[in-house]
C-alpha cells in the first residue's frame, strides 16, 4: 500500500536555527514529490515538486532534496514567518493520484 | 496565477441535511479534486473529476457525490450530513503536468 509519513509531527526552533522536516514514503511508480505550505485559515500553498533521486530545489530559506525513499525540506535561518504546516505528497502512478502525508507544523520563535 | 475558489469558509448545518460545496476555479483546468482533512490525517481524496460530467472515487466517496456540469465547477454534495462529516474541506484543480492548486477550504460543522 502506498504510505507517506512525515517527522516530527511537530518541531519548535528559535529564529535563526536551521533544520529538516522528512518525508518518507513506500510508493509504486513515484512520478512526482510536492511540498506545499500551510498556514491556519488556508488552502495548502505550492513550494516544490521533485522528480528523481538527487534532486534539489531551493527558494529563499528552503531547499528540498529526494532520495529514494525520502525527501528533506532543510530549513535555513528560519523566521518566525516561516511558522507553518509542511505537507509532503506524492504523485503515483495516473496522473491524478496524490498520497499526503500527515504533516509538520513548524513554530519558530523569535 | 490560479485562483480557486470556495463558495464558504465556514457553514454550519444539521443531520440529515443535504449539503452543498461548490467550487470555482479560473485557469481552464481539466482535474478539479475534493479532499477533507483531519487532524493527524492529512488530506484524503473523496473525488475528482477529469471532464465535464466526469467524476472517479477517491479513497473515501462514501456519503458524498459530485457534480461537474461546467469545466469551472465542480460541487461536492453531502447527501444526508451526519456529524462525522464535521471537516475542513479542500478543494483543488490541475492543468497537465502541473502541481494541484488549493482553495482556501470549508469548514463544515454538522450538529
Amino acid at each position: 500500500e502506498d504510505q507517506v509519513t512525515q517527522s516530527p509531527e511537530a518541531l519548535r526552533l528559535q529564529e535563526g536555527e536551521s533544520s529538516s522536516l522528512n518525508c518518507s514514503y513506500t510508493v509504486s511508480g513515484l512520478r512526482g514529490l510536492f511540498w506545499y505550505r500551510q498556514d491556519p485559515g488556508k488552502g495548502p500553498e505550492f513550494l516544490f515538486t521533485l522528480y528523481s533521486a538527487g534532486e534539489e530545489k531551493e527558494k529563499e530559506r528552503l531547499k528540498a532534496t529526494l532520495t529514494k525513499k525520502e525527501s528533506f525540506l532543510h530549513i535555513t535561518a528560519p523566521k518566525p514567518e516561516d511558522s507553518a504546516t509542511y505537507l509532503c505528497a506524492v504523485q503515483v502512478n495516473n496522473n491524478n493520484d496524490m498520497r499526503f502525508g500527515a504533516g509538520t507544523r513548524l513554530t519558530v520563535k523569535p | 496565477d490560479v485562483k480557486v475558489t470556495q463558495s464558504s469558509r465556514y457553514l454550519v448545518k444539521r443531520t440529515g441535511e443535504k449539503v452543498f460545496l461548490e467550487c470555482v476555479q479560473d485557469m481552464d483546468h481539466e482535474n478539479m479534486f475534493w479532499y477533507r482533512q483531519d487532524p493527524g490525517l492529512g488530506l484524503r481524496l473523496i473525488y475528482f473529476s477529469y471532464d465535464v460530467k466526469m467524476k472517479e472515487k477517491g479513497d473515501i466517496p462514501e456519503g458524498y457525490s459530485v457534480s461537474r456540469e461546467k469545466k469551472e465547477r465542480f460541487s461536492l454534495i453531502l447527501e444526508s450530513a451526519s456529524t462525522n462529516q464535521t471537516s475542513m474541506y479542500l478543494c483543488a484543480s490541475k492543468g497537465g503536468n502541473q502541481p494541484q492548486h488549493f482553495g482556501d477550504g470549508t469548514r463544515l460543522s454538522i450538529l
